[in-house]
């Protein structure tokens, strides 16, 4: 079965600060995908990452993954507190069709 | 082009009663998954289908749940004689047909309460 699992869980930061989020899953995978949730609200997709030693980065988030490792970092630079939300990595083994999550990470930027 | 439609955003239902949350995927999507999300948790994978079909629904309760996706129409997910561990977020998602990486677009859910 396979198993996805994010941390820190939470994680409280002052802003310009830098940090990083870990994803470990447990299988082969086809793809890890980066999510947002705000309270209350939907998940944003944030990055798609396909391949081991994908890279991908928007604004001061920088998603990477080594499928070797079976590991996907989000790194976060010099925070600011719009970027506080919760965090969830998911992981495909099936094309698409049945997403794994990991437990969330719920960030907490400081001024 | 419109996302993923979910209704009702929030619905409250007693113990007992039936519930039914409906998704519209986005327009030219033939996959819709539904998901659930407890309280500070992540989400799980309830069921999966196409146009008439239940793909994979392992996720699902084997009692109470039930889901479709006919061929017009939006996509129903059905919980009978609901009970209070039932109140989470329930969220739907779309993908086109050849999902080549793409990413899975999710609605902005529905939350259910059973008082």
């Amino acid at each position: 079965e396979l198993k996805v699992e994010q941390n820190p869980l939470f994680l409280s930061m002052q802003e310009g600060k830098n940090y990083t989020i870990y994803c470990n899953y447990s299988t082969t995978s086809d793809r890890l995908y980066w999510y947002r949730q705000d309270p209350g609200k939907s998940l944003e997709s944030l990055f798609v990452l396909l391949s081991n030693g994908a890279v991908k980065q928007e604004g001061r988030l920088m998603a990477s993954l080594d499928t070797k490792a079976r590991l996907s970092t989000l790194h976060i630079t010099a925070a600011v507190h719009d970027l506080s939300a919760t965090y969830f990595c998911a992981v495909d083994t099936q094309g698409a069709q049945k997403l794994v999550f990991g437990q969330g990470t719920r960030l907490t930027i400081n001024p | 082009n419109a996302g993923v439609m979910q209704n009702p955003r929030h619905l409250v239902r007693r113990r007992g009663q039936e519930a039914r949350l409906r998704c519209s995927p986005v327009k030219g999507h033939s996959h819709v998954y539904w998901y659930r999300q407890l309280p500070e948790e992540g989400l799980k994978f309830m069921v999966y289908l196409q146009k008439e079909n239940i793909i994979d629904e392992s996720g699902m309760p084997k009692e109470r749940f039930s889901a479709e996706f006919p061929k017009e129409g939006p996509s129903i997910l059905r919980i009978q004689q609901v009970v209070r561990g039932d109140s989470a977020a329930y969220f739907c998602a779309s993908s086109p047909v050849h999902s080549s990486g793409n990413t899975i677009y999710f609605g902005e859910g529905s939350w259910l309460t059973v008082v």
